[in-house]
């Protein structure tokens, strides 16, 4: 139990165009997810937190006009990074909270080209 | 601001030596405690959790922890490791009353020679 979907897996897409990252969790509901940046041999950076039903809460220093968010059911949740650029390429990682656990995805490898 | 610090980057051992990852965290009021792994390539799993009860936890594959309240830290042990523990580990604390957010220690590079 506890399964925890991202897709793509990886995406390449120019610069200047818009990516959505889809983060399912398949087999529980999820009131809360979260999406994290992760940079290589460091640990997760957390972008926001997804509230289905309402607006996302970001971190310090996130753009929210730049990573838009939207937890549109219990069993989903969209990142869509906006005019992306080469410094906007990272591994983004979500998690669904079930019971005050956060379980996580396996990831979504984005190159800006 | 709330932190958690594991103490070692970078680990290595050979087959069957004993492990012992440290992650201390910075807040005094109530905490949930994790440890999870990520192997080369793959997503991170739960090793294992504190919420209350039994300050000594066990997780899969033979990993355990011990919450120590009065210094703060969240030790991963393992009597003896194999191989296939090569990965990285991350300590979290999920503060009460935050939302559920995680904040994760730096991660503990863990390297074990066949």
């Amino acid at each position: 139990g506890a399964v925890v979907s991202q897709h793509p897996s990886r995406v390449i897409c120019k610069s200047g165009t818009s990516v959505k990252i889809e983060c399912r969790s398949l087999d529980f509901q999820a009131t809360t997810m979260f999406w994290y940046r992760q940079f290589p041999k460091q640990s997760l950076m957390l972008m926001a937190t997804s509230n289905e039903g309402s607006k996302a809460t970001y971190e310090q220093g996130v753009e929210k006009d730049k990573f838009l968010i939207n937890h549109a059911s219990l069993t989903l949740s969209t990142l869509t990074v906006t005019s992306a650029h080469p410094e906007d390429s990272s591994f983004y990682i979500c998690s669904a909270s079930n019971r005050e656990t956060q379980y996580f995805g396996p990831g979504t490898r984005l190159l800006v080209l | 601001a709330q932190s958690v610090s594991q103490h070692n980057h970078h680990v290595i051992l050979s087959e069957a030596a004993s492990l012992e990852l440290g992650c201390n965290y910075s807040y005094g009021g109530t905490v949930n405690l994790f440890w999870y792994v990520q192997y080369p390539g793959q997503h991170l799993q739960l090793l294992l959790k504190y919420f209350s009860g039994d300050p000594l936890v066990k997780g899969i594959k033979g990993f355990e922890a011990e919450f120590i309240k009065s210094k703060f830290s969240f030790n991963l042990r393992k009597p003896s490791v194999q191989w296939s523990d090569t990965a990285e580990y991350f300590c979290a604390v999920n503060v009460y009353n935050q939302g559920g957010k995680l904040i994760f220690g730096q991660g503990t590079e863990l390297s074990v020679k066949p």
